[in-house]
């Protein structure tokens, strides 16, 4: 079976620190993807950051980057120089590359305060 | 471009009510998903359809939920009868194809969904 776990059901962080979010995640398959997904109030789930399970490297984008650990299934996600405009509920994901399906971790709630 | 649409956007019924969700994915996607979002929880896959066939459905509770797409376009996710921990919002999402390699998922608003 498959699963994402997040152990942190709230955080919070003072506007332009570091903070990271952490993921861990099991599955079977060797071709899989993992994603962050933010989820801010009342708002859409948007895609954050994505990264191929056999890419070695550590995919980033702009202010967001990852923390790939395959052998220990860890996927945490860093957000530097954190804005008010992060205040949303993150979301791992794991997805099945040949079917497309994610499972969803039960989420982290980030507060980032002024 | 246009996103992914869906209606309503929110819904209050009493149990053993009827209920039914519309949504139109991104033009040209090929694959759409029904997610289920209880409060407090991440979403979970109720259907996967790739053009108006179903890929994946082995979340869905079938003796009460039923969804179609039937031209291959926009989808409708019905609830009959529909029960309080049914009480969730359902979001849509579509991509250009069914695996992942090159492609995204795109979601909808959400419907959020109160059964009194």
């Amino acid at each position: 079976a498959q699963t994402v776990t997040q152990s942190q059901p709230e955080m919070s962080v003072q506007e332009a620190e570091t903070v990271t979010l952490s993921c861990t995640y099991d599955t079977s398959e060797n071709n899989y993807y993992l994603f962050w997904y933010k989820q801010p109030p009342s708002r859409q789930m948007i895609l954050v950051i994505r990264q191929e399970a056999y890419k070695q490297q550590n995919a980033t984008e702009n202010r967001f980057s990852v923390n790939f650990q395959k052998a220990a299934k860890s996927f945490s996600l860093k957000i530097s120089d954190s804005q008010l405009g992060d205040t949303a509920m993150y979301f791992c994901a794991l997805g099945s590359s040949n079917t497309g399906k994610l499972i969803f971790g039960q989420g982290t709630t980030l507060q980032v305060k002024p | 471009e246009a996103g992914v649409a869906q209606s309503p956007r929110y819904k209050i019924i009493e149990k053993r009510q009827s209920v039914a969700f519309w949504c139109n994915p991104i033009s040209g996607h090929a694959t759409l998903y029904w997610y289920q979002q209880i409060l407090g929880q991440g979403p979970k896959l109720l259907i996967q359809f790739q053009n108006n066939g179903v890929v994946d459905d082995s979340q869905l509770p079938k003796d009460r939920f039923s969804a179609e797409r039937l031209k291959g376009v926009d989808s409708t996710l019905k609830i009959q009868p529909a029960k309080l921990e049914d009480s969730a919002v359902y979001l849509c999402a579509s991509s250009p194809g069914q695996g992942l390699s090159g492609n995204e998922q795109f979601f909808g608003p959400g419907t959020r969904l109160t059964v009194l």
